[in-house]
């Protein structure tokens, strides 16, 4: 089945650590997406990557930092400069061509909380 | 930048009731999308819509891009419990991005048995 994998679903970080969120997609997308889900808020835009090796800031990436170093995949780091990182991540991908043309598809959403 | 305003905020329903929510915006936008997430879970596309005036159908859902560029609804018919969830309108401003959706901070819809 084609689709979008994040690991862990769930995730914990200590004070001053760093934690990396695993986003997996064998839909050939090339562009993928990290945004951040608080409670009664929309999805705010963390990073964006178009293609392997580029990507560009959202609206919110202080405190975050990526890498595509291959098309399938799009981790996400949370360095300890981010504050308050406690929120539901969800990972997206979408294709500019075809049926499917800029629609994006999310995985199911990792959950990081701060012990 | 962008913003969308989605309403209601929350909704209460009993089973069988119709369902309409909205988004506008105050700039055009060419597409609109329409999402439902369930807890836990990352959103799930419902309906996309890519032409003014556009009426599209899911089963019991229904979707419209407003004639203006500038709103678009879904509706709900006969709803059921599993309707439940938080329903998020998102779009493509026109001349923006390929890559970049605005979304709305979404629709909580309790459907009561």
């Amino acid at each position: 089945d084609g689709g979008i994998t994040q690991s862990p679903k769930y995730l914990f970080r200590k004070e001053g650590q760093n934690v990396t969120l695993s986003c997996e997609q064998n839909l050939n997308h090339d562009a993928m997406y990290w945004y951040r889900q608080d409670p009664g808020q929309g999805l705010r835009l963390i990073y964006y990557s178009q293609i392997v090796n580029d990507f560009q800031k959202g609206d919110i990436a202080e405190g975050y930092s990526v890498s595509r170093e291959k098309k399938e995949s799009f981790p996400l780091t949370v360095t300890s400069a981010q504050k308050n990182p406690t929120a539901f991540y969800l990972c997206a991908s979408s294709t500019p061509e075809g049926q499917d043309k800029n629609i994006q598809y999310f995985g199911a959403g990792t959950r990081l909380s701060v012990l | 930048g962008q913003q969308l305003n989605q309403s209601p905020q929350s909704m209460f329903i009993q089973e069988g009731e119709d369902v309409s929510m909205n988004c506008t915006s105050s700039s055009i936008f060419n597409t609109w999308l329409w999402y439902k997430q369930e807890p836990g879970e990352g959103p799930v596309l419902l309906i996309a819509l890519y032409k003014a005036g556009e009426l599209t159908s899911n089963g019991r859902l229904t979707a419209q891009f407003g004639i203006t560029r500038k709103d678009s609804f879904l509706n709900i018919s006969a709803s059921i419990p599993s309707d439940v969830g938080i329903y998020f309108c998102a779009g493509r401003p026109f001349g923006g991005s390929n890559y970049k959706l605005t979304f709305g901070k979404g629709t909580l819809l309790t459907v009561n048995p």
